[in-house]
């Protein structure tokens, strides 16, 4: 079965730097786009990027865009968030979800709790 | 950018009701819409896509309908399962963006 597993969240202070992963295991990572949306504490969903099946193009939302950077390694089923120059702002639950072929996302991850704090 | 609205932000309803939550665009979207659910703790599972088309393994009693600006997701008969956070979500190559969530609630 699909499954989508998130790692390397965590507090950090701002103006520092993550790198949150996902693991995909159940279906053949290479041919899906992947996606990052978030969710800040008690607030709704937020879109943050996606990257293509090849991991040639990357798209990001104004907000991350400069400072969040999306990588996948296809060889190990993974995909990768930099995160840079973090916010108060950014502190959310990280998802990781697959594109089902048309920017919408039919599996997600559990989620990983990234919190920008000082 | 395209803008989503979702009305209500929440609502009270019983099992067996009869639920429709709205989904207002900024501008036309065609039927480039999805449809979430979410329940406390726990990651969205997708509902439907370009506006109607029932996602794999979702009740029959979940509908949509609408296009451009305006769309409605409908809950036939309310189920104990059913109380959750539900998003719309326009999709495009270059904008994905979320509607701010309609809470459903045991009354």
């Amino acid at each position: 079965q699909v499954q989508l597993v998130e790692s390397g969240g965590g507090l950090v202070k701002p103006g520092g730097s993550l790198r949150v992963s996902c693991a995909a295991s159940g279906f053949i990572f290479s041919d899906y786009y992947m996606h990052w949306i978030r969710q800040a504490p008690g607030k709704g969903l937020e879109w943050v990027a996606y990257i293509s099946s090849s991991g040639k193009t990357a798209y990001y939302a104004d907000s991350v865009k400069g400072r969040f950077t999306l990588s996948r390694d296809n060889a190990k089923n993974s995909l990768f968030l930099q995160m840079n120059s973090l916010r108060d702002g950014d502190t959310a639950v990280y998802y990781c979800a697959r594109d089902e072929g048309s920017y919408t996302f039919d599996y997600w991850g559990q989620g990983i709790l990234v919190t920008v704090s000082s | 950018a395209i803008q989503l609205t979702q009305s209500p932000s929440s609502l009270s309803a019983s099992v067996g009701d009869r639920v429709t939550l709205t989904c207002r665009a900024s501008q036309g979207i065609s039927t480039d819409l999805a449809w979430y659910q979410q329940k406390p703790g726990k990651p969205p599972s997708l509902l439907l896509s370009d506006a109607s088309s029932l996602a794999s393994g979702v009740p029959s009693r979940f509908s949509g309908s609408g296009s451009e600006t305006d769309f409605t997701l409908t809950i036939s008969s309310l189920q104990p399962e059913d109380f959750a956070t539900y998003y719309c979500q326009h999709f495009s190559i270059y904008d994905l963006t979320f509607g701010g969530g309609t809470k459903v609630e045991i009354k």
